[in-house]
């Protein structure tokens, strides 16, 4: 059964600083990764999405990578600003694309502050 | 593109009432759309899984006869909460998924619905 691991489980930094989450699963065979962001009281939008033969996504400030291998991922934030306050949730979905339910992390917390 | 909504975003029902949650894929026809409970500080747990015109796929532990899933169309799932009582009252998230080119499979989630069982 997967399980996916976040960590830190809450992480507050000032604005500005570069920072990393990180998420770790225990089957590496994935068909896809994403990390999510979810504000509370609202549902998740899609941040990246990694297809397992990929190494690295980029939008923006935000980097993810991928080493399926060794069942990580990172979420890479540059230059954080207060608006990036929110809960990210990794997920990852098992091989066999739709036929495979995502499994979700239980997210970090992440407060920059002004 | 790819969005989906979810209607009420919030509703407070009594005990021992029907309340039935609504979500739509706006633009795009959705095969396959999924059911999530989402307790405080916890990850989301999947309750069901419904292809457009067959039943829905529990997950272990969650009671379908509780919690009726209809998925009537491509656009279209609604999941009834039966009975509600105290203990039902959480955030319900449902998700729609299509493949795409370059991206293959992936899910949208809807805005979430809070339901509170007095």
């Amino acid at each position: 059964k997967q399980e996916v691991t976040q960590i830190p489980a809450a992480l507050s930094v000032p604005e500005g600083e570069n920072l990393v989450l990180n998420c770790s699963f225990t089957d590496s065979a994935i068909y896809n990764l994403q990390w999510f962001r979810q504000d509370p009281g609202k549902g998740l939008t899609s941040l990246l999405l990694i297809q397992s033969s990929q190494r690295e996504q980029t939008s923006g400030r935000l980097n993810a990578s991928l080493d399926k291998s060794s069942g990580r991922s990172t979420l890479y934030i540059a230059a954080s600003q207060p608006g990036d306050s929110a809960t990210y949730l990794c997920a990852v979905r098992g091989s066999g694309g739709s036929n495979y339910k995502l499994t979700f992390g239980k997210g970090t917390l992440l407060t920059v502050n002004p | 593109g790819a969005v989906v909504s979810q209607h009420p975003s919030r509703v407070i029902c009594k005990s021992g009432t029907s309340v039935k949650i609504e979500c739509r894929s706006l633009d795009f026809q959705a095969t396959t759309m999924f059911w999530y409970r989402q307790f405080p500080k916890k990850s989301l747990m999947l309750m069901a899984t419904s292809n457009e015109g067959s039943k829905a796929t529990y997950e272990q532990g969650v009671e379908k006869d509780k919690f009726l899933i209809n998925h009537a169309s491509l656009t279209l799932s609604t999941l009834t909460v039966t009975s509600a009582h105290p203990e039902d009252s959480s955030f319900y998230i449902c998700s729609a998924g299509r493949t795409s080119s370059g991206r293959g499979y992936e899910q949208y989630f809807g805005p979430g619905t809070r339901l509170t069982v007095t």
